[in-house]
């Protein structure tokens, strides 16, 4: 069962345009919502990451917005450059000790175009 | 501050053999998770080590088995392969009562 749903599997954007990636969950016990970006043969690097008691955060050019109501997320990328092309997964997890383990998405592949 | 590190970096072994990947955590972290990450696939979450204990599984079977030492590093053990265990094996260290998780490079395992 997938319970964290992401799209779109790729993403081709402009440099200098706004690279948007959604993801949708289903478990309410989730509290802790990362990005991580993952560039081919390495493992994925934490990106930037929410709780459910905010709706957005903001870090440098990447924001993460968040929908309690809804169980959505989603990485907004501003002024995109070719060097953000990776691929990108959202993932969820608890906060219970025991309970922390990641519930990745199944990722989404950015390409930057000049 | 040392990342994770992870060897070997790359793996090639036959249908029914046994294999052990290695883990060392992230300076001052003490937990550490293994995922299995197929190709094009997001990670999946094998088990997560406190205090030299599982402390969580996720849906592997009893072939996956796994340490962790004082020194917080870790090891995967994987006993009779099959060729479906062919993935990108990732360990992550975080620190107990802390969201963040951070990953090593990874292992490339190849089952033939």
């Amino acid at each position: 069962q997938q319970q964290v749903k992401q799209s779109p599997q790729s993403l081709i954007v402009q440099k200098g345009g706004i690279s948007i990636i959604n993801c949708a969950y289903e478990n309410t016990a989730f509290d802790y919502f990362p990005w991580y970006q993952q560039f081919p043969g390495k493992g994925p690097a934490l990106l930037i990451a929410i709780r459910p008691d905010v709706s957005e955060k903001k870090e440098g050019r990447f924001t993460i917005s968040f929908n309690k109501s809804a169980k959505q997320f989603s990485l907004h990328i501003m002024d995109s450059q070719p060097g953000d092309s990776a691929t990108y997964f959202c993932a969820a997890s608890g906060s219970n000790f025991g309970n922390e383990k990641l519930t990745f998405g199944t990722g989404t592949r950015l390409t930057i175009i000049p | 501050e040392t990342g994770v590190t992870q060897s070997p970096t790359h793996l090639i072994k036959t249908r029914g053999q046994q294999v052990t990947l290695r883990c060392s955590s992230q300076s001052g972290h003490n937990t550490v998770s293994w995922y299995q990450q197929a190709l094009g696939q997001g990670p999946q979450f094998i088990f997560q080590y406190y205090r030299e204990e599982e402390n969580g599984r996720g849906n592997f079977p009893p072939r996956f088995s796994g340490l962790q030492f004082p020194n917080y590093s870790s090891e995967l053990n994987v006993n009779a392969l099959e060729l479906d265990d062919s993935a990108l094996y990732l360990c992550a260290s975080s620190l107990v009562g802390s969201y963040e998780q951070y990953f090593g490079p990874g292992t490339r395992l190849t089952v033939t």
